[in-house]
């Protein structure tokens, strides 16, 4: 089993839809998540930590369920610029898990 | 100007032969990674060092090694290239304060294909 798990898609919405991802990983111990945004052929960069209690950033809702071991992101009124793979990172004393990653791609 | 510089971005070499990839960083961050991504696997931590003196060996070490020239400094080798390290790879910073909690900052990724 891997260490953090994504369902690949990929997701193909129209814009304005709302999508959300789930990322499931199985050392109990983590510590810090974070969601990451990756364009095709380009570097991983930085969307959003995802803290205990939920936070959200304008259109994009991150949640953590320590219990079952379950990170989500919820992205609202979708954009064609959403389109990209985004990762889930899950941290345990400073080793960085990465999940393999959904695609999404919002259409017209 | 990029904060986390990895040369080259595109390098084609041949089985067996020696190979450096390059990563130097102006963002002052004392931790440096080295990552490679495959399809459907996500990315693969090779090593990271925490500082100069520090090297750590990641998930992924074996056929690789890591220099940490300075703080800004961190090459990774591919001593005797085999087909199977064709990949993206992809140096990494992070401040080290704030611990567990700080994010990487990723180069722009370098392209190996081994022949």
């Amino acid at each position: 089993r891997k260490e953090v798990e994504q369902d690949p898609g990929p997701f193909n919405v129209p814009e304005g839809a709302t999508v959300a991802f789930n990322c499931t990983y199985s050392n109990s111990a983590s510590q810090s998540f974070f969601w990451y945004r990756q364009d095709c052929r380009k570097e991983p960069k930085l969307l959003m930590s995802v803290y205990s209690s939920g936070n959200e950033d304008g259109r994009f809702t991150a949640q953590l369920n320590r219990a079952s071991q379950y990170i989500s992101l919820l992205i609202r009124d979708s954009k064609l610029s959403d389109s990209a793979t985004y990762l889930c990172v899950v941290n345990s004393r400073n080793d960085m898990r990465f999940g393999a990653g959904t695609r999404l791609t919002v259409k017209p | 100007d990029a904060d986390v510089t990895q040369t080259p971005r595109n390098r084609i070499t041949k089985t067996g032969k020696r190979i450096m990839l390059e990563c130097s960083q102006t963002k002052g961050h004392d931790r440096m990674y080295w990552y490679r991504q495959d399809p459907g696997l996500g990315l693969r931590l090779i090593y990271y060092s925490f500082d100069v003196k520090d090297i750590n060996k990641g998930e992924i070490s074996d056929g690789y090694s890591v220099s940490r020239q300075a703080q800004a400094k961190f090459s990774l080798s591919l001593e005797s290239a085999i087909p199977n390290q064709t990949a993206l790879y992809f140096c990494a910073t992070s401040p080290g304060t704030g611990g567990s909690n700080s994010p990487l900052h990723f180069g722009n990724g370098t392209r190996l294909t081994v022949t």
